[in-house]
């Protein structure tokens, strides 16, 4: 069984919508984070989490928004999505250990923005 | 800034031959390079496979090995035979210990396959 439950697996939205993509882990982590790969670039930080408060945000717009209700989760809201938003989202996991972390991914949600 | 390059963006291989993914990094940020490899097979999501946190040091997993060479700064991925289960995207990775915690620097990738 998945211990990194992403949903929706893909996503379709309309320029100027707003999505959020959910993340749960069952692996029983302290840390969460955001990951994003566009078309043909390397998966690029967003967003780090560490009971449910957030560390580092290497995301440059404040359209994308973390939100943990749980400290298993962390959703990823997106408002007034854009084309180039389009990419594959990956929540990842791990226990902090002072700068030797090792993360665990989940399988992704692929949104396209028409 | 930190950075991970892997040379062939494809590299196709006959069932049990042996296979080479180039990995070399530059970490520019202060504190000790952590070294991983994951893979990512069709249709699922990224999966460890191992990892190196040790200049010098060699991490294997299912078949697969990497050595962390801090003089040459390259972590290269290597199998003396592959399968075609093998066939999959192969990720470099790059963390340094002291900067943003859980922020890995990834490498394009490595489409991995392998042919009977």
């Amino acid at each position: 069984d998945p211990k990194i439950i992403q949903k929706p697996k893909y996503l379709v939205a309309v320029t100027g919508s707003e999505k959020i993509l959910i993340c749960e882990q069952y692996l029983g982590h302290n840390a969460m984070y955001w990951y994003r790969q566009s078309a043909k670039k390397p998966l690029e930080f967003m967003f780090s989490y560490s009971y449910q408060k957030l560390m580092d945000n290497q995301t440059a717009s404040s359209r994308f928004q973390p939100q943990s209700s749980k400290k298993n989760h962390l959703d990823l809201q997106i408002t007034a999505l854009k084309p180039d938003d389009s990419a594959t989202y990956f929540c990842a996991s791990s226990q902090r250990l002072g700068g030797k972390e090792t993360l665990y991914f989940g399988s992704g949600t692929r949104l396209t923005v028409l | 800034g930190d950075s991970v390059t892997q040379t062939e963006g494809q590299v196709t291989v006959s069932e049990s031959k042996s296979l080479i993914i180039n990995c070399t990094y530059s970490a520019t940020s202060i504190g000790y390079p952590n070294l991983f490899w994951y893979v990512r097979y069709p249709g699922e999501g990224l999966q460890l496979l191992l990892k190196v946190i040790t200049a010098g040091q060699k991490g294997s997993s299912r078949g697969f090995e990497a050595t962390y060479n801090k003089e040459a700064t390259s972590f290269h991925l290597q199998k003396a035979s592959v399968q075609e289960s093998d066939s999959a995207v192969y990720y470099c990775a790059l963390s340094v210990g002291t900067q943003v915690v859980g922020q890995l620097t990834f490498g394009r990738g490595t489409r991995l396959q392998v042919y009977a």
